[in-house]
């Protein structure tokens, strides 16, 4: 089981750019989340999805969107790329919510020029 | 609203000594507790969790927390640390009635030789 994957691991963007960083388990886990790690801030949860076919806002939405694809996978997408959002995204799934303890991918580091 | 703290958020010690990682948060409805762990240019892995019981949790390298439910805390303790555990940790709760985990800024161990 390769467990959660991220792609890509590394990206450079510049202001006003759009991507989307992709998220995939293997694990048949109901719930997924995306969160940020930025120095001095710990891990921040940007949006999450309980189960497939439901998304929620976490503490930091704003300037993402996210789609929940199907069971296996969660994308996030950056619509127009600032500066602020250069950090350490990182993707995980976990068997439900709250008590179940969450897997984390290897993370992908975004820079925004 | 619910929150995290992390007291250190550097701990130097000498390897072999003991260590004691201190986390306390404040929520007003009943809370899940956990410990991650992060290596180097890695994502989280999980340490050790407390959902309900005894309040001293054994968790995986010899590392154990014990919940205190009077003065809100989670400190994580290693009786003797080595080298292999110099790591980014980070404490985190998640509500009995909720969706979501809130991660403290981390603690950063740093085993000196």
């Amino acid at each position: 089981n390769a467990g959660v994957t991220q792609t890509p691991k590394f990206q450079v963007l510049k202001t006003g750019q759009s991507m989307t960083l992709q998220c995939a388990q293997d694990m048949n886990h109901n719930s997924m989340y995306w969160y940020r790690q930025d120095p001095g801030m710990g891990l921040r949860l940007i949006y999450y999805s309980a189960s497939e076919g439901t998304t929620d806002k976490g503490e930091v939405p704003n300037g993402y969107n996210v789609s929940r694809l199907n069971k296996r996978e969660f994308s996030l997408r950056l619509e127009s790329a600032a500066p602020s959002q250069t950090s350490v995204y990182f993707c995980a799934s976990s068997e439900g919510m709250p008590l179940y303890e969450q897997y984390f991918g290897p993370g992908t580091r975004l820079t925004v020029t | 609203a619910q929150s995290v703290t992390q007291l250190d958020s550097q701990v130097p010690v000498f390897e072999e000594a003991p260590v004691e990682l201190r986390c306390n948060y404040s929520s007003s409805v009943s809370v899940y507790l956990f410990w991650y762990v992060q290596y180097p240019n890695q994502g989280l892995q999980l340490l050790l969790k407390y959902l309900s019981g005894s309040t001293l949790v054994k968790g995986i390298n010899g590392f154990e927390a014990e919940f205190n439910k009077s003065q809100t805390s989670f400190h994580l303790r290693k009786p003797s640390v080595h080298i292999s555990d110099t790591a980014e940790y980070f404490c985190a709760v998640s509500l009995y009635t909720g969706n979501q985990f809130y991660f403290g800024t981390g603690t950063s161990l740093t085993v000196i030789p």
